[in-house]
């Protein structure tokens, strides 16, 4: 299947710091990219959607301006908390689809993010 | 609202043993997927099924999706300690294929 990596796997923070969270697609080409949300023991809660080269579209109650997503190209997709707090802690996972309705969607391992 | 319910939402049974996991929702699905997902991991898919009726099967693994395309079902048969994790299904609606709506998630650990 295709691969679709995320970097890093895990980060620490301080409270108040910015930090960027890379997916990558890298055996093909990714129109749009998904951005989701886990936290323990729970489901996956989308984020927003990133299709490449516009702005992203983002769920209802995900603030866009705490959550930036920039897809500035077909195989890449950021996401950055910005002035991140102990409560944005959480498992944040991307995917990646090849487009033309086609659903399947490969993830990336994910990462942690711990703000102390 | 979650559109997707699954349950049971925790299972832990003995190596050997059969279960099966239910995913249903009120609103109809034009695909469903089945994902397991191991801590710290992104979640890797298992199954896609997109006709109402359908049944796949995967080694001890079988899927049926329901006729009318709100619900699935995932059977395991003779579990074993690695099918151990978090298993989520996941929709895409027929107006918008691309957004897939997961599931509450199923954690199933199977004890040797």
């Amino acid at each position: 299947g295709a691969v679709v990596s995320q970097h890093p796997s895990w980060v620490i923070c301080k409270s108040g710091t910015s930090v960027k969270i890379e997916c990558r697609s890298l055996d093909f080409q990714a129109t749009t990219m998904f951005w989701y949300r886990q936290f323990p023991k729970q489901s996956l809660m989308l984020m927003a959607t990133s299709n490449e080269g516009s702005k992203a579209t983002y769920e209802q109650g995900v603030e866009k301006d705490k959550f930036l997503i920039n897809h500035a190209s077909l195989t890449l997709s950021t996401l950055t908390v910005t002035s991140a707090h102990p409560e944005d802690s959480s498992f944040y996972i991307c995917s990646a689809e090849g487009g033309l309705g086609n659903t399947e969607a490969f993830f990336g391992q994910g990462t942690r993010l711990t703000v102390v | 609202t979650q559109l997707l319910e699954q349950s049971p939402q925790f299972l832990s049974i003995q190596e050997g043993e059969n279960l099966t996991v239910y995913c249903n929702s009120s609103s109809v699905f034009s695909s469903l997927q089945w994902y397991r997902q191991e801590p710290g991991e992104g979640p890797v898919l298992l199954v896609t099924v997109v006709t109402g009726g359908e049944v796949k099967k995967l080694k001890r693994l079988t899927f049926q999706f329901g006729d009318a395309r709100k619900d699935s079902s995932l059977h395991i048969t003779a579990a074993q300690p690695g099918d151990t994790g978090l298993y989520l299904c996941a929709g895409a609606r027929s107006y918008n294929t691309d957004k897939l709506i997961f599931g509450t998630g199923t954690r199933l650990q199977v004890f040797p």
